[in-house]
This record gives structure tokens, C-alpha cells and sequence, in this order.
């Protein structure tokens, strides 16, 4: 499967404990979003990169938040300090240069759990 | 804020056509309409998109009104699999746009035996 694949697919963590997840896109895709999705919600943005460079990140991404994507490859987006607010869905998109501009191949996501 | 309007469920019998509605009132003249679906447990899947002529692919077709203030999105024969929630997303469509999608609550469309 070529799809973006997401690791852990669940993650459970106590309040206060430091959790990190992975996003592998599809290989030729240089752009890639983190979004986050809580109950009953559509998700929402986090932050953007455009290969290796993080170019927007959204004021949901508190400082607790901090995203990477050394080589412009796999992304990683790390929680310090869990709180029972950070419980969502996280996702991850990709997308290739060009046309269609808006058509974001999505992963599965991993659900957190802050106990 | 999300600039589109959707009702919040559907329903929809098996084999009919589905047709969900999205008002963006407010859209301007070169934003595109967008259309994701989320299967439950799954991340959003991409659909169709269109500016302001119909549109039609292997998944839907894209019905837009000529004042572009509403669309419509047609899923011609549904089955069960079809079950999920559509987003309608209206957003600018150019290389330079970062397309950070902004998802509303969408549809919750259910297709019954």
C-alpha cells in the first residue's frame, strides 16, 4: 500500500507524559498538513510544511506542540506535557506539487488518549 | 471559521441517488468548491471539486448553481459503503495557495438497506 501511513495507529498516556507520532506521506508528495480532530467535529489545521520547511502553523499549535520533517521525508509531531484537552484524532495529509492544488491524500490518523 | 452550510444528517436509501447540499453564499470568484468524505475510522478522502461548471467523476458529480452560491453533490446509485460524513469546502486553487482545508461539521449521510 502506497497510501500516507500514520504510527501509532492509538496512543494512551497519562496527563503530563510526552508523546511523539509519525507520518510517512506518499513518497512523491513534498507537501504535507497535520490536522487534529475531536469528537464530532470535522478536523482542524495545524501546521503545513512544504518539504523540509514548516511554512504556517495555526494558533491551535500551542507551544506544547512542536512538528518536524527533517529531509522533507517522514514528518513528527510531538506533545509535551499531555493534557485531557489533547485528546483527538491526528492526522496527517500529503499532497504533490501541481494540480488538482487542493487534493490531499489523507492517513488514517492516530487516536490519542489522555488519561 | 468554515464558510459553507450543510444540514447535519441525511439519509438515503440503497441503490437511490444521494443528493447533498452546501450553501456557500459568500464564496468568492476564484474559489473552488471542494468536496471530502470521511468513512467513520478513516482520515478524509478527496471527492470532486469544481469552480463553477458541473463536474463529474468515477465517485459523484458536482452540481453548481450559476450564482455559485450553492452546490450540490450527487452520488448517482449509493450503497451501504457510501455511509460517511461529506464536507464541502470552498477554497482558492493555485500553486501558490497552501490549501490548508478548513472542514465544517459536514453531512452525515446514511445509507439504509
Amino acid at each position: 500500500d502506497t497510501g500516507v501511513s500514520q504510527n501509532p495507529r492509538h496512543k494512551i498516556t497519562k496527563r503530563g507524559q510526552n508523546v511523539t507520532f509519525r507520518c510517512d506521506p506518499i513518497s512523491e508528495h513534498n507537501r504535507l498538513y497535520w490536522y487534529r480532530q475531536t469528537l464530532g467535529q470535522g478536523p482542524e489545521f495545524l501546521t503545513y510544511f512544504q518539504n523540509e520547511a514548516q511554512l504556517e502553523k495555526s494558533r491551535l499549535l500551542s507551544d506544547r506542540f512542536s512538528a518536524e520533517r527533517p529531509k522533507g521525508s517522514f514528518s513528527t509531531l510531538e506533545i509535551q506535557r499531555t493534557e485531557q484537552g489533547d485528546s483527538a484524532m491526528y492526522l496527517c495529509a500529503s499532497r504533490p506539487q501541481g494540480r488538482p492544488y487542493n487534493e490531499q491524500f489523507f492517513g488514517p490518523g492516530t487516536r490519542l488518549t489522555v488519561l | 471559521d468554515a464558510k459553507t452550510t450543510q444540514p447535519p444528517s441525511m439519509d438515503c436509501a440503497e441503490g437511490r441517488a444521494a443528493n447533498l447540499p452546501c450553501n456557500h453564499s459568500t464564496i468568492s470568484g476564484n474559489e473552488y468548491v471542494y468536496w471530502y468524505r470521511q468513512i467513520h475510522s478513516q482520515g478524509p478522502q478527496y471527492i470532486i471539486h469544481g469552480l463553477k461548471n458541473n463536474e463529474t467523476n468515477e465517485m459523484a458529480s458536482l452540481i453548481i448553481t450559476e450564482d455559485r452560491k450553492s452546490s450540490t453533490l450527487i452520488l448517482p446509485h449509493a450503497t451501504l459503503r457510501d455511509t460517511a460524513v461529506y464536507y464541502c469546502i470552498v477554497i482558492l486553487n493555485y500553486g501558490g495557495s497552501q490549501g490548508n482545508l478548513i472542514f465544517g461539521k459536514g453531512t452525515k449521510l446514511s445509507v439504509k438497506p
